[in-house]
């Protein structure tokens, strides 16, 4: 199995411009979570999805962040306009059943994003 | 609420040496714990999980932990470290959702 695979690895770009994250869950799972990792906050949960469904949103920072979940295999996560403070490595996680409580989440390799 | 705590920010050891990286936590109901390693530009990689049972949870690349109930605490074990065991090591728990908890991290190095 190829694993969670993200879309970039390393994203630059400059205050204002859009960016767009990609994730291709592990084939099978109906679970699938956004996290952001920052030295200041650690690991936080941003959006999770259940059978392509967003469940919860709760974590997104702002309304400049949006994710969608169009099919089984792919999700994106787009910030809109991009700021400085938004520069962090954002990762995607899959698991089998999100409601299970002994489910394993599986995590993909990350995209660093800075915003200049 | 449920939170994890990992006290040490940073734990060194000399290689062949036993390995503890400690976890505490607090959750309602029924702990499910997790723990997970990041290597340098790498994502979190699953090492182990305690959801019932026996308290002693083998895993990944010889590591073990310890579920204590009375002490709350879910400590991750190696008896021989090697240098390669080198990373930040995250502890996560998980209640009676589907949120998972993650600790700051303790990173672990490992000398020759």
């Amino acid at each position: 199995d190829a694993g969670v695979i993200q879309s970039p690895r390393h994203e630059v770009t400059e205050m204002g411009q859009e960016v767009t994250l990609r994730c291709k869950p592990i084939s099978g799972h109906n679970s699938l979570f956004w996290y952001r990792q920052t030295m200041m906050r650690g690991l936080e949960l941003l959006i999770y999805f259940n059978n392509n469904v967003p469940i919860d949103d709760s974590g997104m920072p702002e309304d400049r962040f949006s994710a969608k979940m169009p099919n089984a295999s792919f999700s994106t996560l787009k910030i809109q306009p991009s700021e400085p403070r938004d520069s962090a490595v954002y990762f995607c996680a899959s698991s089998g059943q999100g409601w299970t409580h002994t489910d394993t989440q599986y995590f993909g390799p990350g995209t660093r994003l800075t915003v200049l | 609420a449920q939170s994890v705590a990992q006290p040490e920010d940073q734990v060194n050891v000399a290689e062949g040496n036993p390995l503890t990286v400690k976890c505490t936590y607090s959750v309602s109901g029924n702990p499910y714990l997790f723990w997970y390693v990041q290597y340098p530009n790498r994502g979190l990689q699953f090492l182990l999980k305690y959801i019932t049972g026996d308290n002693l949870v083998k895993g990944s690349y010889g590591f073990e932990a310890e579920f204590n109930k009375s002490q709350t605490s879910f400590h991750l074990k190696k008896p021989s470290a090697l240098v390669s065991d080198s990373a930040l090591y995250f502890c996560a728990v998980r209640g009676n959702d589907y949120k998972l908890s993650f600790g700051a991290g303790t990173t672990v190095t490992v000398r020759a």
